[in-house]
């Protein structure tokens, strides 16, 4: 069964318009984060919360948003996206930080035109 | 501070062992994890130390030197299905995210 699921699989959107990523779990996890991952480069952490405590990376764009309305869900809003925001969004979880093991979603592969 | 490096690209014949290294500085550490990730998929989690020594796995083994700032992935019987890109990642210290290296895109030829 999945536990950490990201909705849709796939996202077209038109250059400049909002988009949002959705990512929910069911491991009741304290820790939820979102990774951007390019074409065959390593995922690059953009930021995450630690329950409701939100930390974001020095080198995250501010077109980059997120929300975490509750334990289990959590949103990645691009307000404007750009053609170079072309990318895999990878959501994970862990029970905490530091030493324990982050579960993936499926990811969104996000495609601009 | 932190610095995660591993080599880009490797080659093996499928029934072969290879060795994928992972090297990292940190002002602190607190485990490191190796991840497999098949292309355009995410990744799934291999193996996990913090001690050091080795730990091993069916096929896979992984060891950890603190001292050395050094790991690496052992895949043994290399199977066709064994290629993907194998992703070093660790947590420094304290509270802190699970950050990763480039990852080895490893490709096991027949």
């Amino acid at each position: 069964d999945a536990m950490v699921i990201q909705n849709p699989r796939y996202q077209v959107t038109q250059f400049g318009k909002p988009v949002t990523l959705s990512c929910s779990q069911t491991l009741n996890h304290n820790v939820m984060y979102w990774y951007q991952q390019k074409s065959s480069q390593a995922p690059k952490l953009l930021f995450h919360y630690y329950d409701k405590d939100f930390n974001n990376e020095a080198d995250t764009p501010d077109n980059f948003q997120s929300r975490r309305p509750n334990t289990s869900f959590c949103f990645l809003d691009i307000r404007s996206p750009g053609l170079g925001d072309a990318a895999m969004y990878l959501c994970a979880t862990s029970r905490m930080t530091g030493g324990t093991e982050a579960f993936f979603g499926q990811g969104t592969r996000l495609t601009v035109v | 501070g932190q610095n995660i490096d591993q080599p880009t690209e490797m080659t093996a014949t499928e029934g072969a062992i290879v060795q994928i290294n992972c090297t990292y500085q940190t002002s602190g550490f607190n485990g490191l994890f190796w991840y497999q990730q098949h292309a355009g998929e995410a990744p799934t989690f291999l193996s996990y130390n913090v001690l050091d020594g080795l730990e091993e796995k069916g096929r896979f083994s992984s060891f950890l030197s603190r001292s050395k700032g050094y790991s690496y992935l052992l895949l043994k019987e290399l199977q066709m299905k064994d290629s993907a890109s194998y992703l070093c990642a660790l947590y420094h210290s304290g509270n802190t995210p699970l950050v990763f290296g480039k990852g080895t895109r490893l490709s096991v030829i027949a």
